[in-house]
């Protein structure tokens, strides 16, 4: 079945140490999104690709990166995690991002940091 | 900017109607999703509206009224299965086109 698959489902990292979180589909779409959701929060939009072209959020930390090498596949880098950052992390996609186009949603990465 | 409230939680009784309220303020509105999250678990699609009115998806409908802000997801014949959160996003085109979603609202279904 057409998928957004992420790996892995749990990260356990030390402070300070990078990370990388990783997301594929298998449903050809253009759009990627990466979300951070807080116990009892909303997802909260990190960035998105749409094709090659990256949009970070305005209030989004430098400490995170993302990398989308090709169209099924999407990276988020965290690059000094703090505990604040611990949080599931969640890989969406969307045939174009407009109108009537739902985000198809992977199951997420919950991530740890000791 | 954009503002979207939901009841934080809901009871209910298995076999009951509910129906969770969503309203919002935001100046782009390109249409209204919910979706269905289980703890831990990743949000799927339910429901999608951009013009008014009622739309029906077996157990499932959403309503929605753009001039009041105003949209609800209605509930029907629950199941124990239908504990979970209810997110309702707005598309905002003077966000991209991006989901800002609501707090959510946890629902538990009770025997």
């Amino acid at each position: 079945d057409a998928m957004v698959i992420q790996n892995p489902r749990y990260q356990v990292t030390q402070f300070g140490k990078p990370v990388t979180l990783s997301c594929s589909q298998t449903l050809n779409h253009n759009v990627m999104y990466w979300y951070q959701q807080k116990s009892s929060q909303a997802p909260k939009l990190l960035f998105h690709y749409y094709d090659k072209d990256f949009n970070n959020e305005a209030d989004t930390p430098d400490n995170f990166q993302s990398r989308r090498p090709n169209t099924s596949f999407c990276f988020l880098d965290i690059r000094s995690p703090g505990l604040g950052d611990a949080a599931m992390y969640l890989c969406a996609t969307s045939r174009d991002g407009t109108g009537v186009n739902e985000q198809y949603f992977g199951p997420g990465t919950r991530l740890t940091v000791t | 900017g954009q503002n979207i409230d939901q009841p934080t939680e809901m009871t209910a009784t298995e076999g009951a109607i509910v129906q969770i309220n969503c309203t919002y303020q935001t100046s782009g509105f390109n249409g209204l999703f919910w979706y269905q999250q289980h703890a831990g678990e990743a949000p799927t699609f339910l429901s999608y509206n951009v013009l008014d009115g009622l739309e029906e998806k077996g157990r499932f409908s959403s309503f929605l009224s753009r001039s009041k802000g105003y949209s609800y997801l209605l509930l029907k014949e629950l199941q124990m299965k239908d504990s979970a959160s209810y997110l309702c996003a707005v598309r905002d085109l003077n966000y991209g086109q991006n989901f800002v979603f609501g707090p959510g609202t946890r629902l538990s279904v009770l025997p």
